[in-house]
């Protein structure tokens, strides 16, 4: 069975700290698409990135990164010289690469950023 | 705007009662999930239609259903309103032949009193 394990509930960080989100995955498959999306005080999903199973490589976009760590089944994302506009809940996800391509989210970690 | 459309965007109705929320997907989306997040439950898949036809069932109650019409939206039914069911839906498209991550709409707060 598919599993997201983000383990960090709530992280508290003052502006321009970096910070980093965790997400840990359990899937059979050998291969597989992993997201991440953010969930605003607004309440929309925002989507953030995607990742590809045989894809390794750390992706940087502005102040965002990742790191894919197969290894760990591990897709960490940080947030470099945080905002208050990052203030929201951020979730992981998993999901197959064919077939139905229903999403296993994590549990969310809300990230508050104070100024 | 992420081009789903979904309404009404909230919905305040009484236990026992029966309610129908609407989604509109993307230009040329041809694939709808529906999802449903509650504060125990979190994100959860309920079904997932394509061109008109169910792909895919997740955690659905059989008080809640769904259908997609030959225009491509789609309206997820729920009767028999109970308080659990208070929640925020969502409904997201995609082309259904690849996985680029989909697209979500804004959701609608169903809250059952």
């Amino acid at each position: 069975a598919q599993k997201v394990t983000q383990a960090q509930t709530e992280i508290s960080v003052v502006e321009k700290e970096d910070v980093t989100l965790d997400c840990v995955y359990e899937t059979r498959d050998t291969t597989y698409y992993l997201f991440w999306y953010k969930q605003p005080p607004s309440g929309e999903l925002v989507f953030l990135i995607r990742r590809n199973s045989f894809d390794e490589q750390n992706e940087i976009s502005g102040r965002y990164s990742w790191n894919f760590q197969k290894s760990t089944s591990s897709f960490n994302f940080t947030i470099t010289a945080s905002q208050v506009v990052d203030s929201a809940v951020y979730f992981c996800a998993l999901t197959k690469t064919s077939g139905t391509y229903k999403y296993i989210f994590g549990t969310g970690t809300r990230l508050k950023v104070l100024a | 705007d992420s081009g789903v459309t979904q309404t009404p965007k909230h919905l305040i109705t009484a236990t026992g009662q029966r309610v129908t929320l609407r989604c509109s997907p993307r230009s040329g989306d041809l694939s709808v999930y529906w999802y449903q997040q509650s504060l125990d439950q979190g994100l959860q898949f309920l079904i997932q239609y394509y061109n008109g036809e169910e792909r895919a069932k997740g955690n659905i109650l059989e008080r809640f259903s769904a259908q997609q019409f030959p225009d491509l939206h789609s309206e997820l039914n729920l009767s028999s309103l109970e308080l659990g069911d208070s929640a925020l839906y969502f409904c997201a498209s995609s082309d259904g032949g690849s996985n680029y991550g989909y697209t979500f709409g804004s959701g609608t707060r169903l809250t059952v009193v």
